[in-house]
C-alpha cells in the first residue's frame, strides 16, 4: 500500500522562527510532490509543488526533495501566526503526466502547526 | 487559474433524507473530479473518482448506493448522500486537476453536512 507519512504534531514555533515540516513516502516511483495548507473548516490550498531533487523557494517557503531518501520537507521562514494551520503533504504515483490528465493524490495525515505570537 | 466551486457550503438535514452537493469547474473542463471526505482533525479520505460520462470509481469501503456520484458534463459533478444518517455528518470536498500537466489538484470550498 502506498503511504505518505507525516508527524501529526502539533508543532509549535515562536513567531519569526523557522518551521520545518517533514514527509516521507513509500512509492519510490512517485513523480510529483505537493504541500497544501488547510485552515480549520476550510478546504486545502496549494502552497508549493516540487518535482526535482533539491530545493525550491517561493517567498518564505522552501520545499526540499530527496528522492533517494524518499523524503520531502517544507520550511517556513519568519513564521507568522497566520501560518498556523494544518499542512498536508501529497504525492502523485509513478508514471508520466499527460497534459490535463488527472491523478489521484495520496495525502499524508497532516501536521498541525501553531505559530505563537 | 483553475477555479472549482462547490455548493452548498453547508447543509443541515434530517436523518433519512437525501442531500445533493454540486461541484463545478468554472474556467476549465474537468473530465475527472475527486470527492473527499474529512472528519474533524483527520486527513482527507478519498471517496471516489468521478469520470465524465461514465461510472464513478469508488474507494474500498465506500458504499456506492449511499454516495451517488453523477458526472454528466465536463464542468459538473454531483455527490448525493442518500438516506443520510448522523454518522454521515462530515466535510465533503471535491477537487479536479487543472488544465495543465502539473498534477496539482484544485479544491472546491467544501460542503459541511450535518445530519440531525
Amino acid at each position: 500500500q502506498k503511504e505518505v507519512e507525516q508527524n501529526s504534531g502539533p508543532l509549535s514555533v515562536p513567531e519569526g522562527a523557522i518551521a520545518s515540516l517533514n514527509c516521507t513516502y513509500s512509492d519510490r516511483g512517485s513523480q510529483s510532490f505537493f504541500w497544501y495548507r488547510q485552515y480549520s473548516g476550510k478546504s486545502p490550498e496549494l502552497i508549493m509543488f516540487i518535482y526535482s531533487n533539491g530545493d525550491k523557494e517561493d517567498g518564505r517557503f522552501t520545499a526540499q526533495l530527496n528522492k533517494a531518501s524518499q523524503y520531502v520537507s517544507l520550511l517556513i521562514r519568519d513564521s507568522q501566526p497566520s501560518d498556523s494551520a494544518t499542512y498536508l503533504c501529497a504525492v502523485t504515483p509513478e508514471g508520466p503526466m499527460g497534459y490535463g490528465s488527472a491523478r489521484q493524490l495520496t495525502f499524508g495525515s497532516g501536521t498541525q502547526l501553531t505559530v505563537l505570537p | 487559474g483553475a477555479v472549482v466551486s462547490q455548493h452548498p457550503s453547508w447543509v443541515i438535514c434530517k436523518s433519512g433524507t437525501s442531500v445533493k452537493i454540486e461541484c463545478r469547474s468554472l474556467d476549465f473542463q474537468a473530465t475527472t473530479m475527486f470527492w473527499y471526505r474529512q472528519f474533524p482533525k483527520q486527513s482527507l479520505m478519498l471517496m471516489a473518482t468521478s469520470n465524465e460520462g461514465s461510472k464513478a470509481t469508488y474507494e474500498q469501503g465506500v458504499e456506492k448506493d449511499k454516495f451517488l456520484i453523477n458526472h454528466a458534463s465536463l464542468t459538473l459533478s454531483t455527490l448525493t448522500v442518500t438516506s443520510a444518517h448522523p454518522e454521515d455528518s462530515s466535510f465533503y470536498i471535491c477537487s479536479a486537476t487543472g488544465p495543465t500537466n502539473t498534477g496539482e489538484l484544485f479544491f472546491g470550498e467544501g460542503s459541511r453536512l450535518t445530519v440531525l
